[in-house]
């Protein structure tokens, strides 16, 4: 199993839709938890962080974390044809590495 | 306020050379990661370097390595190169204890052929 599963989709909505991107993990240390968004060819790029439980909104984004059920959520408002992209879940503890799932891609049609 | 920079941005090598990777910290910055991310997965952690020392490390061979100098850019060092090794090395900068204020350049291709 690994430490952190993330379904790969491809994930295909029309422009407008609430987009539901998930994330579990096995780890009961992290406690930090953010969203990056990657466009093709480029690095990955912070969304959204976390830190521990609770729902954090930035706009048209929502990250949730549930601790208790090791799962962790992003949502996408009024979806947009600019929102097509790879989202990649991560998450750390105190240490260094952050740990990404597979990322999910999205693509948004017009 | 200028960003990460890496380069190259391709390179391909053959199987049993060694390459060295390039990258320039965002500003303000003191803290270097370098990630390893393979078609289709996301990135994993080869190791951080902060004081131009390793602070951490993933589960990489010693054939990965790295330097951290006085401006904070950074070097990726892989010797004897395996075709596994093909995939976009990512360089991200930070400040020592933000466990999330990664700032990631767009990576260098490497194939190994």
């Amino acid at each position: 199993q690994k430490e952190v599963e993330q379904d790969p989709g491809p994930l295909s909505v029309p422009e407008g839709a609430i987009v539901s991107l998930n994330c579990t993990y096995s780890n009961s240390a992290f406690q930090y938890f953010m969203w990056y968004r990657q466009y093709s060819r480029k690095g990955p790029e912070l969304l959204m962080y976390t830190y521990s439980s609770g729902n954090k909104e930035d706009g048209r984004f929502t990250a949730q974390v549930d601790k208790s059920s090791k799962y962790i959520s992003l949502f996408i408002r009024d979806s947009q044809p600019s929102d097509s992209a790879t989202y990649l879940c991560a998450m750390s503890d105190d240490n260094n590495d952050m740990r990404f799932g597979a990322g999910t891609r999205l693509t948004v049609k017009p | 306020e200028t960003g990460v920079t890496q380069s190259p941005t391709h390179l391909i090598k053959t199987r049993g050379q060694q390459v060295t990777l390039r990258c320039s910290s965002q500003s303000g910055h003191n803290t270097v990661s370098w990630y390893q991310q393979a078609l289709g997965q996301g990135p994993q952690f080869i190791f951080q370097y902060y004081r131009e020392e390793e602070n951490g490390r993933g589960n990489f061979p010693p054939r990965f390595s790295g330097l951290q100098f006085p401006n904070y850019s950074s070097e990726l060092n892989v010797n004897a190169l395996e075709l596994d090794d093909s995939a976009l090395y990512l360089c991200a900068s930070s400040l020592i204890g933000e466990n999330y204020g990664y700032t990631f350049g767009s990576g260098t291709r490497l194939t190994v052929v």
